[in-house]
């Protein structure tokens, strides 16, 4: 168990709709991080979050927006949802804003079960 | 854009194999991670290097840095079919937010 949960973990939805994925991080993790996993393809960073702040943005589209509380849970809004969308969503949190760093701030990421969205 | 390419993408041999899969960019990075990820749940950290040359052994799993710390590779002894999983590399650097993954590697151990 990560300490990180995510739900639902289970989301079928039909084209054009909106759904919304919420991830809570680890005690004491003010970092958030939400990747998309499609089939046979490594994660996409999507959207970082620190403390309340977005601090990076990667390959995520404008129908698709997120944020992140100041109990620092975070949700992830896909809207006008396309079959293209159908993946896993995950959410990660770390200490550090950092990730990737070793030793004591470590930036390890520790991953939620994902939520697994498909548009029919 | 900084990509990690890995290879193979597939990999399936019998247990008590040994095997290595790689990890490569054209770009240099900080630090070197590498996850497993297994069906049905998100990856989880095995080791991070970060310098270059760097060996890191974790029971029967060797972790390399390149001397450039452009690569990485990772290879295992005697594979279990515990190892079975979707091995992913993530590269980072210094002040900058964003883990960088791999396409992945996909285990497959044969009992």
């Amino acid at each position: 168990d990560s300490g990180v949960t995510q739900t639902p973990k289970h989301l079928i939805t039909a084209t054009g709709q909106r759904v919304t994925l919420r991830c809570s991080p680890r005690s004491g993790d003010l970092s958030v991080y939400w990747y998309q996993q499609s089939l046979d393809q490594g994660l996409q960073f999507l959207i970082q979050y620190y403390n309340g702040e977005e601090r990076a943005k990667g390959n995520i589209l404008e129908r698709f927006s997120a944020q992140q509380f100041p109990d620092l849970h975070s949700e992830l809004n896909l809207s006008s949802l396309e079959l293209g969308d159908s993946a896993l969503y995950f959410c990660a949190s770390s200490v550090s804003p950092y990730p990737g760093l070793a030793g004591k701030n470590t930036g390890e990421l520790f991953f939620g079960e994902g939520s697994r969205l498909t548009v029919l | 854009t900084q990509l990690l390419e890995q290879s193979p993408q597939f990999l399936s041999i019998q247990e008590g194999e040994n095997l290595t899969v790689y990890c490569n960019s054209s770009s240099v990075f900080s630090s070197l991670q590498w996850y497993r990820q297994e069906p049905g749940e998100g990856p989880v950290l095995l080791v991070t290097v970060v310098t270059g040359g760097e060996v890191k052994k974790l029971k029967r799993l060797t972790f390399q840095f390149g001397d450039a710390r452009k690569d990485s590779s990772l290879h295992i002894t005697a594979a279990q079919p515990g190892d079975t999983g979707l091995y992913l590399c993530a590269g980072a650097n210094f002040g900058n937010e964003k883990l960088t993954f791999g396409t992945g590697t996909r285990l497959t151990i044969i009992p």
